[in-house]
């Protein structure tokens, strides 16, 4: 299964809304469908798991949302230490594929 | 306590040679969880390389690296293995492990990552 990402880049300001979009080649169980953040320098950080549900200790301004092949993370008020690369990540048939991420800048 | 988890073993190898990466977990109950290599380069993104259950019963790798790499893992140390045999250029990349949260499906610990750079 691949996993498309859109836009690849988006520059927005502090305090915008971020809408990034997860697209896969075939449909997908929501529960096998994740969000991580990467920073330059650091490892994937997890946000978002089973489509939907927030990771522990992942603010609330985080939220992401879809099924089947077509997913979305929202972030509904971009701070500053949320200028980063945003993957999305699914499992399936013993297999496991990451999207070619969104970078989000300012 | 913060689950850490820490890959070693990376540096500069020629193609065609061999390499061993390790990875040590702290602050868990290793033996618990299924445990993964992910691999990231700038122009592939992240790469998904192999997966071996928490008991080793079970191992999956990725297309690209079938039949070249094993992974492993030893519980009584908390330790993760990925020996990488006939190594190719296209291998260059940051190796990271991350372990599984199997009721979240997701990879919720990750390392450091550690480079390995295939050049001659």
């Amino acid at each position: 299964i691949l996993l498309t990402q859109s836009p690849g880049t988006l520059s927005l300001s502090p305090g915008e809304r971020a809408t990034l979009s997860c697209r896969a080649s075939q449909s997908i169980a929501s529960s096998y469908l994740a969000w991580y953040q990467q920073k330059p320098g650091q490892a994937p950080r997890l946000l978002i798991y089973g489509a939907s549900s927030r990771a522990t200790g992942i603010p609330a301004r985080f939220s992401g949302s879809g099924s089947g092949t077509d997913f979305t993370l929202t972030i509904s008020r971009l701070e500053p230490e949320d200028f980063a690369v945003y993957y999305c990540q699914q499992y399936g048939h013993s297999a496991f594929t990451f999207g070619p991420g969104t970078k989000v800048d300012i | 306590q913060v689950q850490l988890l820490v890959e070693s073993g990376g540096g500069v190898v020629q193609p065609g040679r061999s390499l061993r990466l390790s990875c040590a977990a702290s602050a868990f109950t290793f033996e618990n969880f299924d445990m993964h290599w992910v691999r990231q380069t700038p122009g592939r993104g992240l790469e998904w390389v192999a997966v071996i259950s928490y008991d080793e019963t079970d191992k999956y790798y990725g297309d690209s690296v079938k039949g070249r790499f094993t992974i492993s893992r030893d519980n009584s140390k908390k330790m993760l293995y990925l020996e990488m045999n006939s190594l190719r250029v296209e291998d260059t990349a940051v190796y990271f492990c991350a372990r599984y949260y199997t009721f979240w499906s997701a990879f919720d610990v990750w390392g450091q990552g550690t480079l390995v750079s295939v050049a001659s």
